[in-house]
């Protein structure tokens, strides 16, 4: 079974520009996730799909961040515009289905801010 | 306000040995508890559940333990192999939170040949 491919892998950017990171699911995995992971902190739900529809969304910052998964299966994530704050490792994981607490995560992406 | 604690941010020990790591929890809400195992640069792996209805789950080296009138729980690891040398994170959730884990900050194991 493939994993949960996630890309790019590494990106760096100047504070105020913008930037997306995609997310490929395990196949037949209803329930997408994104976390945030700071530095020396452990990872942070910013939203959790249900096929292409939103179940949480309450700790992500909605005057810069947005998400979206379209067709229930491939997500992007961006962020516009960036902060310093936000230099964090994005993971994205999935699930089969919503009450399935046996994640499983992408290698995510480390987001540096500058 | 940190809902899941691991207070001790590392922890050394000699291989074949015990590995105990410790978290502890404040919201009374939780009833499912996770712990996942991180090697550097890769995403977060499940290792081990367990209920609130059970104390004790056990799976082949990796024991946990949940006591929950003291809001603890603890990874036991016997014994301790090279290979298990990663950041292990502490999460919890309960019914109703649409599977929403809450992470502790992790704790970074060595184990030393």
């Amino acid at each position: 079974e493939a994993g949960v491919a996630q890309s790019p892998r590494y990106k760096i950017i100047e504070k105020r520009q913008s930037v997306a990171f995609w997310c490929n699911p395990i196949s037949g995995h209803a329930t997408l996730y994104w976390y945030q992971q700071i530095l020396g902190q452990g990872p942070k739900l910013l939203i959790q799909f249900q096929n292409n529809g939103v179940v949480d969304d309450s700790q992500l910052p909605k005057d810069r961040f947005s998400a979206e998964r379209l067709k229930g299966v491939d997500s992007t994530l961006k962020i516009q515009p960036a902060k310093l704050e936000d230099s964090a490792v994005y993971l994205c994981a999935s699930s089969v289905a919503q009450e399935s607490y046996g994640y499983t995560f992408g290698s995510g992406t480390r987001l540096t801010v500058v | 306000d940190q809902q899941v604690k691991q207070n001790s941010p590392s922890l050394s020990v000699q291989e074949g040995r015990i590995s105990i790591l410790n978290c502890d929890y404040t919201n009374s809400m939780f009833d499912y508890f996770l712990w996942y195992k991180k090697y550097p640069a890769e995403g977060p792996t499940f290792l081990i559940s367990i209920s609130s209805i059970k104390d004790k789950n056990e799976d082949g080296r990796f024991t946990v333990f949940l006591n929950k009138s003291a809001k603890h729980l603890s990874l036991h690891i016997v014994p301790s192999q090279p290979g298990d040398s990663a950041v292990y994170f502490c999460a919890a959730s309960y019914t109703g939170a649409n599977s929403k884990l809450t992470f502790g900050k992790g704790i970074t194991l060595s184990v030393r040949p």
